[in-house]
Parts: C-alpha cells; sequence; structure tokens
C-alpha cells in the first residue's frame, strides 16, 4: 500500500545547528504534505506544509524543500533552539476519493544548550 | 475558539468492558478521523468519516467502531476491549480538501 518514510528516528543537534529530516512517498500523485509538531505529551500541530506546484516554502526558522520528481520532502530547521525538540511528523496526502493523509513514523529531534 | 475535545483524556480498563470515546468539534468540518499512535508506528487511521452517516475504515479498523449521527461528534467505540488496544488515541478534523488537519489533545487508553 501507499506509505510514507521518515529519516532520520532520532536526531540530535547543538543549539543553534540547523536540522534537517528527510521524507520519501510512494504515491505519485499525491500533491499536499503538511509537517506536524508533537511536544511531549501534547498534540500534532501543523508548523508548515506545501503543495505540490510549489517547491520550497519557508517560515521564519522552517522551511519545506519538495522534489516531486524524486518523490521526497525535507523540513529543514535553522539556529535550532531548545524548544525546538519534540517529535516531527511529515505526512503525504494520497489520491482517492477522500484524500487520506498518511503519516511518517516520526522523528524525534533533541537540541542541546 | 475552534478545537477538538476529546474525552476522556485518559481511561485505565479492563479487557471486554465496553467504551466510548468522544469527540467533537466546533469548525463545522465535514471531514474527521480517528488516529492512533504507537512508539516507532507514528500516527495510524482507524476510521474515518467524509459526513454525516458517511464512514469507513481505515488501515487498522479492526476491534473499533464509529458511527456520525451528527457532523460535530465522532465517537469510537471499543465493543470488547483488548490489551492491544492500549494505546494513544486523536481525534481529527479538517475542512475542504487540502486543509490541515485539527487534532484533540489525545486520549490514553490503558486496557488490562
Amino acid at each position: 500500500g501507499e506509505n510514507v518514510e521518515q529519516h532520520p528516528s532520532t536526531l540530535s543537534v547543538q543549539e543553534g545547528d540547523s536540522a534537517v529530516i528527510k521524507c520519501t512517498y510512494s504515491d505519485s500523485a499525491s500533491n499536499y504534505f503538511p509537517w506536524y509538531k508533537q511536544e511531549l505529551g501534547k498534540r500534532p500541530q501543523l508548523i508548515i506544509d506545501i503543495r505540490s506546484n510549489v517547491g520550497e516554502k519557508k517560515d521564519q526558522r522552517i522551511a519545506v524543500t519538495l522534489n516531486k520528481t524524486a518523490k521526497h520532502f525535507s523540513l529543514h530547521i535553522t539556529e535550532t533552539q531548545p524548544e525546538d525538540s519534540a517529535v516531527y511528523f511529515c505526512a503525504a496526502v494520497i489520491s482517492g476519493g477522500y484524500n487520506k493523509l498518511i503519516f511518517g513514523a516520526g522523528t524525534r529531534l533533541a537540541v542541546h544548550p | 475558539e475552534a478545537q477538538v475535545t476529546q474525552n476522556p483524556r485518559y481511561l485505565i480498563t479492563v479487557t471486554g468492558k465496553k467504551l466510548t470515546v468522544t469527540c467533537s468539534q466546533n469548525m463545522n468540518h465535514e471531514y474527521m478521523s480517528w488516529y492512533r499512535q504507537d512508539p516507532g508506528l507514528g500516527l495510524r487511521q482507524i476510521y474515518y468519516s467524509m459526513n454525516v452517516e458517511v464512514t469507513d475504515k481505515g488501515d487498522v479498523p479492526e476491534g473499533y467502531k464509529v458511527s456520525r449521527k451528527e457532523k460535530r461528534n465522532f465517537p469510537l467505540i471499543l465493543e470488547s476491549p483488548s490489551p492491544n488496544q492500549t494505546s494513544l488515541y486523536f481525534c481529527a478534523s479538517r475542512g475542504q480538501w487540502g486543509q490541515p488537519q485539527h487534532f484533540g489533545d489525545g486520549t490514553r487508553l490503558s486496557i488490562l
């Protein structure tokens, strides 16, 4: 079936460094790719999303890039801060009548002061 | 305030005792969904609903039921819970296609 693979599963960086999380998807018709941040004990919250007609999108310290040919997209966090520590999930909408959202397994990011 | 509300937030119960987790949204969203979250597996969809009286199975529907009698409510029913249903559950809703899903605060279920 359709799936989304996410790497790495854990990522540890020093405060101020950049962090990159990568995802690949299998459905070539996918056209919407959100990223969610989940802090410990809390709900997933949307931090940025990108649609297939755009190659890159930025919002302050976070950016997402999309390569439709290779079927992969990435989250980039610059100047990381301790409050960026969380689990990050990528997702892709697969084609079909109800536009189902498939999630990656998540990346646990730890930012050390 | 736009929100998705789940209840209860925490529940410890025993095998076989029927339980219902409620979910309500105040955004007039047509689409609602239930996920379970387990370590290393991300969020997996249990059931979803496109509108009132329209529901369908997600990836892991076994052992669960849902209903959508009203637009705002989408309860998750475990008729005979088993220990492998111990998990963190999230309800979510979204508006039109391409809009982000809004998640509830989650319900942590422990089935002994």
